[in-house]
């Protein structure tokens, strides 16, 4: 079955430095998502993207967050200036676009364990 | 607002028990209910939707819109179900909506 494919696993970083986390969604899926977990907590929605725009947002997903797709294959998210609490585990996921009907099943990377220092 | 509640962090029990996992929401409209599992060391990865109505790996899930509930059960319970449990909602019937998920549960099934 294919997978949706994060790198790196870990990732240890400066309080204040940027970060880019990388994502190789599934070939045929069109919707990109991007979800965190703090440790202990739950998993929370970050940002959906379609058609090479953001599509939905969430309140944690500030100016200091950005999503890209630069090459067709890649989706990444960039953090310009991390903080402590930032770290969490970032998880990607991607769905494959069947029509206007109901949510379509989303796969979900391994993650990436971000550790802000 | 949107949320996802489950009760429990961790559920404890005998390998042939039965099993139910408690989840509760709220949400105005019309919800699509999930439930996504997480087995150690493995990716999130969805294991049923109320809107197919199937029985995965023996477990099922039916939403009940008057007690806003969507536990999931199983009959008897097998060591390798034990995972951590995220029930989920989408409040729109579009797709690249957000996923809103409960805290987990994690499921313990020993012998």
């Amino acid at each position: 079955e294919p997978e949706v494919t994060q790198t790196p696993s870990h990732q240890v970083t400066q309080m204040g430095q940027e970060v880019i986390l990388r994502c190789v969604p599934i070939s045929n899926h069109l919707y990109f998502y991007w979800y965190r977990q703090i440790l202990g907590q739950k998993v929370e929605f970050l940002v959906s993207f379609y058609n090479n725009e953001i599509s939905e947002k969430s309140e944690i997903f500030d100016d200091q967050f950005s999503v890209e797709r630069p090459d067709g294959s890649n989706f990444t998210l960039k953090i310009r200036s991390t903080k402590l609490e930032d770290s969490a585990m970032y998880f990607c996921a991607s769905s494959e676009n069947r029509g206007p009907s109901a949510n379509e099943k989303l796969f979900f990377g391994s993650g990436t364990q971000l550790s802000v220092l | 607002a949107q949320r996802v509640t489950q009760p429990e962090k961790l559920l404890s029990v005998f390998k042939g028990a039965p099993v139910e996992l408690k989840c509760n929401y709220s949400y105005s409209g019309s919800p699509e209910l999930f439930w996504y599992v997480q087995y150690s060391r493995q990716r999130l990865q969805l294991l049923l939707r109320h809107i197919s109505r199937e029985s995965i790996k023996g477990f099922t899930a039916d939403l009940n819109k008057g007690e806003t509930s969507f536990h999931l059960k199983k009959p008897f319970a097998q060591e390798e179900d034990s995972a951590m449990y995220y029930c989920a909602l989408s409040g729109q019937r579009q797709a690249g909506t957000a996923l809103i998920f409960g805290k987990g549960t994690t499921l313990s099934v020993s012998s």
